[in-house]
């Protein structure tokens, strides 16, 4: 699973996209962010190309799957509660193991 | 409302000794007990798994403990090694794909 970019830093009402791709042909995908001493908490998922669904936080955020492989994050007008480290991740099936990318930490001033 | 409380928040063991982590849940629903394992600048990877219709897993050194009436679950690494300092997360999950994880432990393995 791959993201980019790694780190990002921008100001308040800007609009941006962290992209996330894999290549394990994997149906489902996930966005997570994590934040100090709240471990991590779902955004966005997908279960299929086509398909988005929200998750515990997802205002703020939008998302699309327009293919298998990717599974881009929008942050529509940034803002400083957006200060996060995000991750994307990706499985076979609902069953199965969960591979997380490398990261995006974000900062929004 | 946090949906998997985990405990303790850090952990200090001397090399060689027993880290224990513990979780619980509410939801009757969860049919999916993942612990990650995740370093400083990197995404959480997946150390052991178990489902609810066992009590106990074991892979290597980590052990996953599961105690369904009680709704908790708890992770042991044994002979811990400076190199299992990590911060681990328990994490739950029902079949429609929601996971919810825990607020994760800072496990320091002292030589």
């Amino acid at each position: 699973v791959t993201q980019n970019p790694r780190y990002l830093i921008t100001v308040t009402g800007k609009k941006l996209t962290v992209t996330c791709s894999q290549n394990m042909n994997h149906e489902y995908m996930s966005w997570y962010r994590q934040d100090p001493g709240m471990g991590l908490r779902l955004i966005y998922y997908s279960a299929s190309e086509g398909t988005t669904d929200k998750g515990e936080v997802p205002n703020g955020y939008n998302v699309s799957r327009s293919t298998t492989e990717d599974f881009p994050l929008r942050l529509l007008s940034a803002a400083p509660s957006q200060t996060s480290v995000y991750f994307c991740a990706s499985r076979r099936t609902v069953r199965n193991e969960q591979f997380f990318g490398p990261g995006t930490r974000l900062t929004v001033l | 409302q946090q949906q998997v409380k985990q405990s303790p928040q850090s952990l200090i063991v001397q090399k060689g000794g027993i880290s224990i982590i513990n979780c619980a849940y509410e939801n009757t629903a969860f049919d999916y007990f993942p612990w990650y394992q995740q370093f400083p600048g990197k995404g959480p990877a997946l150390l052991i798994a178990i489902r609810p219709d066992v009590s106990e897993k074991k892979e290597g050194r980590f052990t996953i403990s599961f105690n369904k009436s009680a709704k908790q679950f708890s992770l042991h690494i044994m002979d811990s090694q400076p190199g299992d300092s990590a911060t681990y997360f328990c994490a739950a999950s029902t079949t429609g794909n929601q996971f919810y994880f825990g607020t994760g432990t800072s496990l320091t393995v002292i030589p």
